[in-house]
C-alpha cells in the first residue's frame, strides 16, 4: 500500500496568512493527487484534483502543486471559514489512500 | 442534483450484526460505483470499498476484506454495508461516497453522503 505522510499535523495561523501544507507519497504517484476539506461535523469536499486542479466552485485561494512523491496545498490569503481539517488522497494504486489530515485553526 | 442520504445513527453491542444503507439520487445508479469510507473517532479518512451496482461488481481494501460486506439493491438504488457480528473497534462514522473510478481505481471521491455513525459498546 501507499502510504502518504502529510505535515504538519496541526497548524494555526492568522487571517489574511498565506498556509502551506505539504504532502509526501512513498512512492512516485504522477499527479494522481487530490485534496479534501472536512468542516467539522461534516462529511470531506473535495477541493483539488490531479494535484493542481481546482475543482468547481472552489474559491480560488486554494491552490494545489507537485508531482512524484512530494505534494503541496496552499491557501493563499486565510479565511475564518477555511477552519477545517485538510487531506491529501492518492489514487495511483489500490487501494486509494488519504494523509493523516492537518488540522487548521485561527491564531 | 446528485445526492447519497445514509440511515440514521445506530448503537450496537458487541457481537450483534448490522446492515445500513445509502441511497442514491439524481444520476443512474447503475452506472456509477459507489463506495464506503471509514472515520475512526478523531481519526483521518480509510476507503473500505466500491460496488458497481449495474453487475454487483465488488471491490474491497485488503484492510476490510472479510471484515464487512458491501452489496447494492438497483432496484431501490440503494447501497449497503453490512456486519455479521461487530466490534468496539468498529465504532465510527461511516460515509458513503460515489467516486470516479478509473478501471477499478476509484480516483476522486466527489460526492458523499451526510454520514451514519456506527457505535459498538456493551
Amino acid at each position: 500500500d501507499i502510504q502518504m505522510t502529510q505535515s504538519p499535523s496541526s497548524l494555526s495561523a492568522s487571517v489574511g496568512d498565506r498556509v502551506t501544507i505539504t504532502c509526501q507519497a512513498s512512492q512516485d504517484i504522477s499527479n494522481y493527487l487530490n485534496w479534501y476539506q472536512q468542516k467539522p461535523g461534516k462529511a470531506p469536499k473535495l477541493l483539488i484534483y490531479d494535484a493542481s486542479n481546482l475543482e468547481t466552485g472552489v474559491p480560488s485561494r486554494f491552490s494545489g502543486s507537485g508531482s512524484g512523491t512530494d505534494f503541496t496545498f496552499t491557501i493563499s490569503s486565510l479565511q475564518p471559514e477555511d477552519i477545517a481539517t485538510y487531506y491529501c488522497q492518492q489514487y495511483d494504486n489500490l487501494p486509494p489512500s488519504f494523509g493523516q489530515g492537518t488540522k487548521l485553526e485561527i491564531k | 442534483e446528485v445526492q447519497l442520504v445514509q440511515s440514521g445513527a445506530e448503537v450496537k453491542k458487541p457481537g450483534e450484526s448490522l446492515k445500513i444503507s445509502c441511497k442514491g439520487s439524481g444520476y443512474s445508479f447503475t452506472s456509477y460505483w459507489i463506495g464506503w469510507v471509514r472515520q475512526m473517532p478523531g481519526k483521518g479518512l480509510e476507503w473500505m470499498g466500491i460496488i458497481y451496482p449495474g453487475d454487483s461488481d465488488t471491490r474491497y481494501s485488503p484492510s476490510f476484506q472479510g471484515q464487512v460486506t458491501i452489496s447494492a439493491d438497483k432496484s431501490i438504488s440503494t447501497a449497503y454495508l453490512q456486519w455479521s457480528s461487530l466490534k468496539a473497534s468498529d465504532t465510527a462514522m461511516y460515509y458513503c461516497v460515489r467516486p470516479m473510478v478509473r478501471g477499478v481505481i476509484p480516483t476522486s471521491f466527489d460526492y458523499w453522503g451526510q454520514g451514519t455513525l456506527v457505535t459498538v459498546s456493551s
